[in-house]
């Protein structure tokens, strides 16, 4: 079974900064997805980024960026230039295809990350 | 273009009585699942649809029922309510495998008493 790992159950970060939020998976798969969600106080999944296993290339949306190290499973999430409205859950999670039946997400615990003012 | 509802938002049961939490979603996705998330532990997956008349379990399935006689709706029934189910539950939908990823409901906040 896969499991992802969040480290940091709470960050903090002044508004314009930049913060990583770090991820690790364990898992023998090959061929998978690595996602990062947000959860803001209204308590809605919104999907902030997505990398496929097979890209070496590091996704980015905007302010937001990934450090993947496939060798040592780590995805780790960057935003730049923070925002108050950054402020919410992250949850990292890990997908693999599955040739007969539905593929899953297996999520980590959650980093609640505050931006200051 | 609704996306995925979720109905209740709020509920109280008490210990033993059931109910059903709905889901609906109408972009056509194949692909539905019910999470809940609980307090420094994510998202757990309770069951997931790859298609009308299709169900599996998923790593929290016991107290918990599925069907899925459409595409668009996937209810969940809780048979005889717990305290171990107070959660908040997620309904999620996504076009094939969701390699672009999923489409989360509002979640229902149910308390069990």
């Amino acid at each position: 079974a896969q499991t992802v790992t969040q480290s940091q159950p709470e960050m903090s970060v002044q508004e314009a900064e930049t913060v990583t939020l770090s991820c690790t998976y364990d898992t023998s798969e090959n061929n998978y997805y690595l996602f990062w969600y947000k959860q803001p106080p209204s308590r809605q999944m919104i999907l902030v980024i997505r990398q496929e296993a097979y890209k070496q290339q590091n996704a980015t949306e905007n302010r937001f960026s990934v450090n993947f190290q496939k060798a040592a499973k780590s995805f780790s999430l960057k935003i730049s230039d923070s925002q108050l409205g950054d402020t919410a859950m992250y949850f990292c999670a890990f997908m693999k295809l599955e040739e007969t039946s539905g593929s899953r997400l297996t999520f980590g615990e959650g980093t609640q990350l505050t931006v200051n003012p | 273009n609704a996306g995925v509802t979720q109905t209740p938002k709020f509920q109280v049961l008490k210990t033993g009585q059931s109910m059903t939490l709905q889901c609906a979603q109408d972009m056509n996705h194949e692909y539905m699942s019910w999470y809940r998330q609980d307090p420094g532990m994510g998202l757990r997956l309770i069951h997931y649809s790859v298609g009308a008349g299709i169900t599996d379990q998923g790593e929290v399935p016991n107290g918990y029922n599925v069907s899925r006689s459409t595409t668009e709706d996937f209810p969940l029934r809780l048979l005889s309510a717990a305290p171990s189910q107070t959660s908040v539950y997620f309904c999620a939908s996504s076009r094939g495998q969701g390699i672009h990823g999923y489409t989360f409901g509002s979640g229902t906040r149910l308390t069990v008493v």
